[in-house]
């Protein structure tokens, strides 16, 4: 799988939008961008993922540039319960991949 | 519904001994992973379990480590002659199949301390 490079933290004020770049230079045309966050003291929980196109769910945004070399996780108003360390993965498609490869991954901040 | 659940929370032990970490998937999920995320690092893959086999056993680190799943649900982490190096939080995660079209869910992880 690709590697990823992420800034090591951010803050970001409570209400705004928080966004979280990731870089992914080397991703390969069946590769997938994964997010996920772990809150402190839990384990991981899965925000979004996306191929080529922007996504958006419930919980955040996800736009991929168009030469998919790096991408940005769009959380829109910021809370405090979003304050969490978010991880950029990048993962084949497919029955065969099954890892989660983690980097050290983004410490976002929420600031009141 | 219950999500993955993993005990004890907490396990202090000393160098050497035996310990053994238990995770209780979601129900009906058939893949399971075992991961563990040594302070200030992201989480690391251990092993891959596809029903009651073990698909994927590359990340353990050493034959000290060892993980069984006999009735393709509970997974135990077994850990032998524990070092200190082994403190870490070990993380259990399952999802319905195999592949990165399955979403993993995680359990909340079990601390453990060797002093």
């Amino acid at each position: 799988d690709a590697k990823t490079t992420q800034p090591p933290s951010m803050d970001c004020a409570e209400g705004r939008a928080a966004n979280l770049p990731c870089n992914h230079s080397t991703i390969s045309g069946n590769e997938y961008v994964y997010w996920y966050r772990q809150i402190h003291s839990q384990g991981p929980q899965y925000i979004i993922h996306g191929l080529k196109n922007n996504e958006t769910n419930e919980m955040a945004s996800l736009i991929i540039t168009e030469d998919r070399k790096s991408s940005t996780l769009i959380l829109p108003h910021a809370t405090l319960r979003d304050t969490a360390v978010y991880y950029c993965i990048v993962r084949n498609s497919g029955a065969g991949s099954y890892q989660l490869t983690f980097g050290k991954g983004t410490k976002l901040s929420v600031i009141p | 519904g219950a999500g993955v659940s993993q005990t004890p929370s907490n396990k202090v032990t000393e160098k050497g001994k035996y310990v053994e970490l238990r995770c209780d998937p979601i129900s009906g999920h058939t893949a399971l992973y075992w991961y563990r995320q040594s302070l200030g690092q992201g989480p690391e893959f251990l092993i891959y379990f596809q029903g009651t086999g073990a698909a994927d056993d590359s990340g353990l680190p050493n034959d000290r480590f060892f993980a069984v799943r006999p009735e393709g649900s509970v997974s135990t982490l077994k850990i032998q002659r524990t070092e200190r190096g082994d403190s870490a939080v070990y993380l259990c995660a399952s999802s319905s199949g195999p592949g990165s079209y399955n979403e993993q869910f995680f359990g909340p992880g079990t601390r453990l301390t060797v002093l």
